[in-house]
């Protein structure tokens, strides 16, 4: 039972580089997520999308972009990296609504440094 | 907009009890949500609370009062693989909003 993938899990970029993560699920989720989490900052929101076709910015959006290829899959790409995204980038996924819409699965991680 | 202060470390004996606290405001409020994070790993969801009261889960319980805007944690006799960080997080709308985390730190 895969749950949330995401990859790569280890990433060096140099600053103005541009790389996406992938993220997948199947758990059969219509809500999909992109936090990242630095020190004393806890889990930020990047981007969320409700449902397929849908996406939306959350608290810190500038610098990204995503798509939502399809149920499943959810990506998040840094189109000109700057040291400030230096940080572990999770992607997550929940049901749309009701009470098991508040709980949500995450993936293992991705380590992303910009140098 | 909505915002969640919880502290920030928290220290306790092994074998004791110790209660984390979470204050909230949001506007719109669909419950509170814990959940744990160990170093180097993902976080795991631990308990919901949507009503007010009192949630046990095995040693974790969770409590809401929505007229305080106010929650907690109790995790009881405590082992040292409880050493994590512990959040709370609230649903708005589609969006679901973490707080800043609490590192509990358990001594032997």
């Amino acid at each position: 039972n895969a749950g949330v993938t995401q990859t790569p899990k280890f990433q060096v970029l140099k600053t103005g580089q541009s790389m996406t993560l992938q993220c997948a699920q199947d758990m059969n989720h219509n809500s999909m997520y992109w936090y990242r989490q630095d020190p004393g900052m806890g889990l930020r929101l990047i981007y969320y999308s409700a449902s397929e076709g849908t996406t939306d910015k959350g608290e810190v959006p500038n610098g990204y972009n995503v798509s939502r290829l399809n149920k499943r899959e959810f990506s998040l790409r840094l189109e000109s990296a700057a040291p400030s995204q230096t940080s572990v980038y999770f992607c997550a996924s929940s049901e749309a609504g009701g009470p098991w819409g508040n709980t949500i699965y995450f993936g293992e991680g991705s380590w992303l440094t910009v140098v | 907009g909505q915002s969640l202060e919880q502290p920030s470390e928290v220290t306790a004996v092994e074998g004791a009890i110790v209660q984390i606290n979470c204050t909230y405001q949001t506007s719109g409020f669909y419950g509170l949500s814990w959940y744990q994070q160990h170093d180097g790993g993902a976080p795991t969801f631990l308990s919901y609370n949507a009503l007010d009261g009192l949630e046990e889960t095995g040693r974790f319980s969770s409590f809401l009062s929505r007229s305080d805007s106010y929650g907690y944690l109790l995790l009881q006799e405590l082992q040292m693989k409880d050493s994590a960080s512990y959040f709370c997080a609230v649903r708005r709308d589609d969006k679901i909003i973490f707080g800043k985390g609490t590192r509990l730190h358990i001594l032997p």
